[in-house]
């Protein structure tokens, strides 16, 4: 079945890094535009970046531009996102979603990675 | 603040008809597809609707509508499984960026 399956989160201390991935299965990756959505406790949802099939094509909200770098590896179904420079107001509970065919809503959400950013 | 302006709460009793609602402006939602995502009790967010599609496998109580830049999520026949917090989201081509609404938390009384 359509699955994404994200990992890397954790407890990082203020100004370090971490290193988000997601796992995609059950669908042809290289075909579909991918989104990193967080949600920081009690708190709703937030875009955080997306990222064209081919890798060519890059966005980021501006809450995290110039700290965070979204990567894609077709061959191994997988997604990143690089965390650099991270705050407190970073912490939250980071989602893998895939866009729709037609690029224009979300359709499939993975089910999480918490990231705690504190001292 | 949000871009998108959703009610707080809404409340509704088993097998009543309810609507929530999803307020923006020219640049986001009167010009794209509007996206609403259930998530209940802290769970993952899923997908109950795709502007006015169905995605497979959400049962057809749930329907999707818009007019001009309010779109609105209606559920006819309430069921208990169906409390939640729900979100809009679309594209904001002024932004460059998807939006959210601030979240309904609907309650099945």
């Amino acid at each position: 079945q359509v699955q994404l399956v994200e990992s890397g989160g954790g407890l990082v201390r203020p100004g370090g890094s971490l290193r988000l991935s997601c796992t995609a299965s059950g669908f042809t990756f290289s075909d579909y535009y991918m989104t990193w959505i967080r949600q920081a406790p009690g708190k709703g949802l937030e875009w955080v970046s997306y990222m064209s099939p081919s890798g060519s094509n890059k966005l980021y909200a501006a809450s995290v531009k110039g700290r965070f770098t979204i990567s894609r590896d077709n061959a191994k179904n997988s997604l990143s996102l690089q965390m650099e420079g991270l705050r407190a107001d970073d912490t939250a509970m980071y989602y893998c979603v895939r866009d729709t065919s037609d690029d224009d809503a979300f359709d499939i959400w993975g089910q999480g990675t918490m990231v705690t950013v504190s001292s | 603040q949000s871009a998108l302006t959703q009610e707080a709460s809404v409340s509704g009793t088993v097998g009543q008809k309810v609507t929530l609602s999803c307020t923006g402006n020219s640049n986001n939602i009167g010009s794209y597809t509007v996206g609403w995502y259930q998530q209940v009790s802290h769970g993952a967010p899923k997908t109950v609707m795709l502007g006015d599609s169905l995605p497979s496998g959400v049962p057809d109580r749930f329907s999707g509508s818009k007019s001009g830049t309010t779109a609105s999520l209606t559920i006819s026949g309430l069921q208990p499984e169906d409390e939640a917090n729900y979100y809009c989201s679309t594209w904001d081509y002024s932004l460059s960026a998807w939006v959210f609404g601030g979240g309904t938390k609907l309650t099945v009384l």
